[in-house]
């Protein structure tokens, strides 16, 4: 029963598609967050959302644009792929106001062929 | 600018050893420090952490120290073992503050 659920797990597609990510949690946190490692394993924050609500936007591209339907879920989409959004995307989560202790999914692979 | 740094990208110790992972961090306003040890094709899972009015936080196998006066901290392991082998991340956020910034990651294998 995994906590913090993520799909696809592998995603490759071409330069100027469309494409969306999604996540879901199951342990009933308020705030859900996405995160980006690059090709050299920098793990940096993109968003995050309490409630619902954006709390964070880390100077992402407007391209990629969050969207929480509820609580529960948090899906990325994004607008003309290119090349150098190939990356792994994580969603994660944790109670408000414990930002730090927060919960990953397994990750999605982007590849922009 | 990295604010949180792990200079050391790989490092192997014998199983049964101690495991010592160095991280150092430049933003004197950080008051919580984590270490994620991560498995390949899986995401980053908490191991423990610690608060800037802390200077040594424990649990079982697992310290971490903290050293504000040289924005140092260090994650030991002991005894070591092979399920210790995978990329650990030190983290640096602010109390209450929803973001975790990340160091680049010392890969760790124990060698049996």
């Amino acid at each position: 029963d995994t906590a913090v659920s993520q799909t696809p797990k592998y995603l490759v597609t071409q330069m100027g598609n469309d494409k969306s990510i999604k996540c879901e949690q199951n342990l009933g946190h308020d705030t859900m967050y996405w995160y980006k490692q690059d090709s050299k394993k920098f793990l940096k924050i993109m968003f995050s959302y309490n409630n619902k609500e954006l709390i964070i936007n880390e100077t992402v591209p407007n391209r990629f644009s969050p969207k929480s339907p509820d609580k529960a879920h948090l899906n990325l989409h994004i607008n003309s792929l290119e090349l150098g959004d190939s990356a792994v995307y994580f969603c994660a989560s944790s109670q408000a106001g414990q930002g730090a202790e927060a919960f990953f999914g397994q990750g999605t692979r982007l590849t922009v062929v | 600018d990295q604010q949180v740094k792990q200079n050391s990208p790989s490092l192997s110790v014998q199983e049964g050893r101690i495991s010592i992972l160095n991280c150092d961090y430049t933003n004197s306003m950080f008051d919580y420090f984590l270490w994620y040890k991560k498995y390949p094709a899986e995401g980053p899972t908490f191991l423990i952490s610690i608060s800037s009015i802390k200077d040594k936080n424990e649990d079982g196998r697992f310290t971490v120290f903290l050293n504000k006066s040289a924005k140092h901290l260090s994650l030991h392991i002991v005894p070591s073992q092979p399920g210790d082998s995978a990329v650990y991340f030190c983290a640096a956020s602010l109390w209450g503050n929803e973001k975790l910034t990340f160091g680049t990651g010392t890969r760790l294998t124990i060698i049996p």
